[in-house]
Protein backbone atom coordinates (compact mmCIF):
# COMPACT_ATOMS: atom_id res chain seq x y z
CA UNK A 1 0.00 0.00 0.00
CA UNK A 2 0.85 3.62 0.01
CA UNK A 3 3.21 4.55 2.11
CA UNK A 4 5.31 7.44 3.62
CA UNK A 5 8.00 6.60 6.22
CA UNK A 6 11.28 8.34 8.30
CA UNK A 7 13.97 6.24 9.59
CA UNK A 8 14.46 8.26 12.99
CA UNK A 9 12.37 9.60 14.85
CA UNK A 10 14.68 12.20 16.70
CA UNK A 11 17.82 14.03 15.42
CA UNK A 12 19.66 15.94 17.53
CA UNK A 13 22.43 18.08 16.68
CA UNK A 14 24.92 20.73 17.87
CA UNK A 15 24.48 24.07 16.11
CA UNK A 16 26.31 25.02 13.26
CA UNK A 17 26.69 21.35 12.28
CA UNK A 18 24.47 19.89 9.51
CA UNK A 19 21.35 18.07 9.60
CA UNK A 20 19.91 14.95 7.49
CA UNK A 21 16.87 13.84 7.67
CA UNK A 22 15.68 10.79 5.91
CA UNK A 23 12.78 9.36 4.45
CA UNK A 24 11.62 6.50 2.38
CA UNK A 25 8.27 6.17 0.09
CA UNK A 26 6.78 3.00 -1.30
CA UNK A 27 4.58 4.42 -3.54
CA UNK A 28 6.74 4.36 -6.88
CA UNK A 29 4.03 6.16 -8.62
CA UNK A 30 4.59 9.10 -6.30
CA UNK A 31 6.30 11.43 -8.48
CA UNK A 32 6.27 14.65 -6.36
CA UNK A 33 7.75 15.25 -2.95
CA UNK A 34 7.51 17.79 -0.50
CA UNK A 35 9.34 18.56 3.05
CA UNK A 36 7.37 20.24 5.13
CA UNK A 37 8.28 21.65 8.85
CA UNK A 38 6.19 22.15 11.93
CA UNK A 39 6.78 23.91 14.87
CA UNK A 40 4.64 22.81 18.33
CA UNK A 41 1.15 24.57 17.59
CA UNK A 42 1.82 25.43 13.79
CA UNK A 43 0.49 24.30 10.94
CA UNK A 44 2.88 22.53 8.44
CA UNK A 45 4.98 25.07 6.48
CA UNK A 46 6.40 24.45 3.21
CA UNK A 47 10.12 24.02 3.18
CA UNK A 48 11.16 22.69 -0.51
CA UNK A 49 9.63 20.54 -2.65
CA UNK A 50 11.11 18.24 -5.57
CA UNK A 51 9.70 16.36 -9.05
CA UNK A 52 10.76 12.95 -9.85
CA UNK A 53 12.53 14.01 -12.84
CA UNK A 54 15.41 15.49 -10.71
CA UNK A 55 17.55 14.10 -8.44
CA UNK A 56 18.92 17.26 -6.38
CA UNK A 57 17.46 20.51 -5.26
CA UNK A 58 18.69 23.25 -3.24
CA UNK A 59 17.25 26.31 -1.02
CA UNK A 60 18.36 28.23 1.15
CA UNK A 61 20.67 26.06 3.47
CA UNK A 62 18.26 23.45 2.31
CA UNK A 63 18.73 20.96 -0.27
CA UNK A 64 16.63 18.41 -0.97
CA UNK A 65 17.96 14.50 -2.48
CA UNK A 66 15.84 12.45 -4.39
CA UNK A 67 16.94 8.33 -5.24
CA UNK A 68 14.21 6.94 -6.98
CA UNK A 69 15.79 3.51 -7.21
CA UNK A 70 15.76 2.98 -3.48
CA UNK A 71 12.73 5.15 -2.82
CA UNK A 72 14.61 7.61 -0.56
CA UNK A 73 14.18 10.87 0.29
CA UNK A 74 16.76 13.80 2.16
CA UNK A 75 16.47 16.74 3.94
CA UNK A 76 20.01 18.45 4.09
CA UNK A 77 19.99 21.31 6.10
CA UNK A 78 23.47 23.50 6.28
CA UNK A 79 24.59 25.39 9.53
CA UNK A 80 21.42 24.30 11.51
CA UNK A 81 20.28 26.95 13.69
CA UNK A 82 18.12 26.73 16.94
CA UNK A 83 15.34 28.00 15.02
CA UNK A 84 15.52 25.05 12.85
CA UNK A 85 14.18 23.24 16.07
CA UNK A 86 10.66 21.15 14.97
CA UNK A 87 9.03 18.27 13.60
CA UNK A 88 10.29 17.65 9.94
CA UNK A 89 8.01 15.57 7.59
CA UNK A 90 7.98 14.55 4.28
CA UNK A 91 5.26 14.31 1.69
CA UNK A 92 4.30 12.57 -1.42
CA UNK A 93 2.06 13.11 -3.86
CA UNK A 94 1.14 11.73 -7.56
CA UNK A 95 0.81 14.91 -10.35
CA UNK A 96 -1.88 13.00 -11.81
CA UNK A 97 -4.40 12.87 -8.90
CA UNK A 98 -6.47 15.65 -6.81
CA UNK A 99 -3.69 16.65 -4.82
CA UNK A 100 -3.81 14.46 -1.62
CA UNK A 101 -0.64 13.99 0.32
CA UNK A 102 0.84 11.50 2.15
CA UNK A 103 2.47 12.40 5.03
CA UNK A 104 5.42 10.24 6.85
CA UNK A 105 5.48 10.42 10.67
CA UNK A 106 7.61 13.33 11.06
CA UNK A 107 11.35 13.92 12.26
CA UNK A 108 11.82 15.92 15.61
CA UNK A 109 15.09 18.20 15.27
CA UNK A 110 16.57 19.26 18.66
CA UNK A 111 19.04 21.52 17.98
CA UNK A 112 21.49 21.83 20.56
CA UNK A 113 23.21 25.51 21.65
CA UNK B 1 2.81 37.43 2.21
CA UNK B 2 -0.70 36.05 1.52
CA UNK B 3 -1.56 32.98 3.75
CA UNK B 4 -4.49 30.79 4.66
CA UNK B 5 -6.38 31.66 7.93
CA UNK B 6 -8.56 29.30 10.23
CA UNK B 7 -11.38 29.72 13.09
CA UNK B 8 -11.13 28.80 15.66
CA UNK B 9 -7.99 28.35 17.21
CA UNK B 10 -9.32 26.23 19.03
CA UNK B 11 -13.11 24.75 19.70
CA UNK B 12 -13.95 22.27 22.56
CA UNK B 13 -17.37 20.44 22.11
CA UNK B 14 -19.71 17.58 23.60
CA UNK B 15 -19.83 14.72 22.09
CA UNK B 16 -22.28 13.84 19.68
CA UNK B 17 -22.70 18.04 18.70
CA UNK B 18 -22.16 19.47 15.48
CA UNK B 19 -19.02 21.85 14.67
CA UNK B 20 -18.20 23.89 11.86
CA UNK B 21 -14.50 24.27 11.30
CA UNK B 22 -13.75 27.74 9.27
CA UNK B 23 -10.79 28.41 7.02
CA UNK B 24 -10.04 31.22 4.10
CA UNK B 25 -7.75 29.69 1.52
CA UNK B 26 -5.24 32.31 0.27
CA UNK B 27 -7.23 34.17 -2.79
CA UNK B 28 -6.37 32.78 -6.05
CA UNK B 29 -5.87 29.20 -5.07
CA UNK B 30 -8.30 27.06 -6.68
CA UNK B 31 -7.90 23.60 -4.65
CA UNK B 32 -8.80 23.43 -1.15
CA UNK B 33 -8.20 20.59 1.31
CA UNK B 34 -8.48 19.43 5.18
CA UNK B 35 -6.20 17.22 6.94
CA UNK B 36 -6.31 16.20 10.29
CA UNK B 37 -3.15 15.29 13.18
CA UNK B 38 -4.30 13.30 16.05
CA UNK B 39 -1.73 14.20 18.80
CA UNK B 40 1.48 13.00 18.17
CA UNK B 41 0.88 11.38 14.91
CA UNK B 42 1.22 12.17 11.44
CA UNK B 43 -0.41 14.48 9.06
CA UNK B 44 -3.61 12.48 7.92
CA UNK B 45 -5.45 13.63 4.43
CA UNK B 46 -9.14 14.34 4.56
CA UNK B 47 -10.76 15.65 1.33
CA UNK B 48 -9.63 17.58 -1.37
CA UNK B 49 -12.21 20.09 -3.18
CA UNK B 50 -12.14 22.14 -6.56
CA UNK B 51 -14.88 23.55 -8.64
CA UNK B 52 -17.61 23.48 -5.72
CA UNK B 53 -16.67 19.18 -5.34
CA UNK B 54 -15.51 17.20 -3.74
CA UNK B 55 -12.28 15.74 -5.42
CA UNK B 56 -11.30 13.05 -3.59
CA UNK B 57 -11.46 11.75 0.55
CA UNK B 58 -10.48 9.43 2.32
CA UNK B 59 -11.77 6.24 4.59
CA UNK B 60 -11.80 8.94 7.44
CA UNK B 61 -14.29 11.14 6.09
CA UNK B 62 -17.02 9.42 6.47
CA UNK B 63 -21.21 10.63 6.58
CA UNK B 64 -20.50 12.76 9.63
CA UNK B 65 -18.15 14.81 7.75
CA UNK B 66 -18.93 17.64 4.80
CA UNK B 67 -17.22 20.27 2.80
CA UNK B 68 -18.31 23.68 1.69
CA UNK B 69 -17.22 27.11 0.12
CA UNK B 70 -20.45 29.05 0.81
CA UNK B 71 -19.12 32.11 -0.76
CA UNK B 72 -15.66 33.25 -2.61
CA UNK B 73 -13.61 32.83 0.66
CA UNK B 74 -14.75 30.56 3.02
CA UNK B 75 -14.34 26.82 3.17
CA UNK B 76 -15.70 24.53 6.09
CA UNK B 77 -15.61 21.78 7.31
CA UNK B 78 -18.65 20.17 9.64
CA UNK B 79 -18.68 17.58 11.28
CA UNK B 80 -22.34 16.77 12.45
CA UNK B 81 -22.20 14.58 15.44
CA UNK B 82 -18.29 14.74 17.13
CA UNK B 83 -16.90 11.65 18.73
CA UNK B 84 -14.28 11.16 21.15
CA UNK B 85 -12.07 10.19 18.67
CA UNK B 86 -13.10 13.13 16.38
CA UNK B 87 -10.36 15.02 18.46
CA UNK B 88 -7.12 16.63 16.61
CA UNK B 89 -5.68 19.46 14.92
CA UNK B 90 -7.39 20.13 12.05
CA UNK B 91 -5.21 22.18 8.76
CA UNK B 92 -6.62 23.94 5.64
CA UNK B 93 -4.97 23.95 2.90
CA UNK B 94 -5.19 25.50 -0.83
CA UNK B 95 -2.96 25.58 -3.91
CA UNK B 96 -3.19 27.14 -7.09
CA UNK B 97 -3.23 23.40 -8.84
CA UNK B 98 -3.20 20.37 -7.74
CA UNK B 99 -0.82 17.94 -7.77
CA UNK B 100 2.59 19.24 -8.35
CA UNK B 101 2.53 22.86 -6.78
CA UNK B 102 2.69 23.39 -2.95
CA UNK B 103 -0.09 23.16 -0.67
CA UNK B 104 -0.08 26.26 2.05
CA UNK B 105 -1.09 25.13 5.39
CA UNK B 106 -3.31 27.23 7.82
CA UNK B 107 -2.79 26.84 11.30
CA UNK B 108 -5.13 24.66 12.58
CA UNK B 109 -8.35 24.06 14.52
CA UNK B 110 -7.60 22.28 17.64
CA UNK B 111 -10.85 20.45 18.36
CA UNK B 112 -11.11 18.79 21.57
CA UNK B 113 -14.15 16.73 22.14
CA UNK B 114 -15.62 16.02 25.71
Amino acid sequence: GESVGLHLPTLSVQEGDNSIINCAYSNSASDYFIWYKQESGKGPQFIIDIRSNMDKRQGQRVTVLLNKTVKHLSLQIAATQPGDSAVYFCAENTLSNTGKLIFGQGTTLQVKP
Amino acid sequence: EPEVTQTPSHQVTQMGQEVILRCVPISNHLYFYWYRQILGQKVEFLVSFYNNEISEKSEIFDDQFSVERPDGSNFTLKIRSTKLEDSAMYFCASSDVTGGETQYFGPGTRLLVL
